[in-house]
């Protein structure tokens, strides 16, 4: 079945570095993906949607400049999280979905616990 | 828009005991209808789905039923297990979407087994 692989699945940083997570589809072709923020016991929040070789769409109230997403290739996803500051730790998650499998599944990374000290 | 609402957590079962976990959805057309669960620390797997109006979906005990006439998709297992302990996430996607919208999720509802 389709395998999404995400990495890191945990980083702690200094308050003011960058950190970039990576999503990657392993067996199929992924034109969007999908990146998820979760609070401590908290549904999944959308941030943004990537799209392969064009910009990504980000909700209302996601700042575009803190949460850099590059879709370079059907595959790989990043997400990078600049001058990352303490409010930003939290549980990151991505999704994609396989547009060839009529099922219309969608699956998810194992997600990425990010902790700013 | 789509909606997705679930009942509240968290849901406090014994082992062996029945387990109902309601989710009503608001959509219009005929939206694809899933299931998916989160062990503590992980990402999301696929529980079940189903694509079309009386379609059960059913995967390790679990199942639930595409009730269009009540716009439900509850979720049952007929005796759950401390492994059980997960949040659950029930989700709505168009079908004729090509995969450029995200999946519509509702609020998750944390469910306990104590043995």
């Amino acid at each position: 079945g389709a395998v999404v692989s995400q990495h890191p699945s945990w980083v702690i940083c200094k308050s003011g570095t960058s950190v970039k997570i990576e999503c990657r589809s392993l067996d199929f072709q992924a034109t969007t993906m999908f990146w998820y923020r979760q609070f401590p016991k908290q549904s999944l929040m959308l941030m943004a949607t990537s799209n392969e070789g064009s910009k990504a769409t980000y909700e209302q109230g996601v700042e575009k400049d803190k949460f850099l997403i590059n879709h370079a290739s059907l595959t790989l996803s990043t997400l990078t999280v600049t001058s990352a500051h303490p409010e930003d730790s939290s549980f990151y998650i991505c999704s994609a979905r396989d547009a060839a499998d009529s099922s219309y599944g969608y699956t998810f990374g194992s997600g990425t616990r990010l902790t700013v000290v | 828009g789509d909606s997705v609402t679930q009942m509240e957590g968290p849901v406090t079962l014994s082992e062996e005991a029945f387990l109902t976990i309601n989710c009503t959805y608001t959509a219009t057309g005929y939206p694809s209808l899933f299931w998916y669960v989160q062990y503590p620390g992980e990402g999301l797997q696929l529980l079940l789905k189903a694509t079309k109006a009386d379609d059960k979906g059913s995967n390790k005990g679990f199942e639930a039923t595409y009730r269009k006439e009540t716009t439900s998709f509850h979720l049952e297992k007929g005796s759950v297990q401390v492994s059980d302990s997960a949040v659950y996430f029930c989700a709505l996607s168009d079908p004729m979407d090509t995969g450029r919208r995200a999946l519509t999720f509702g609020s998750g509802t944390r469910l306990q087994v104590q043995p």
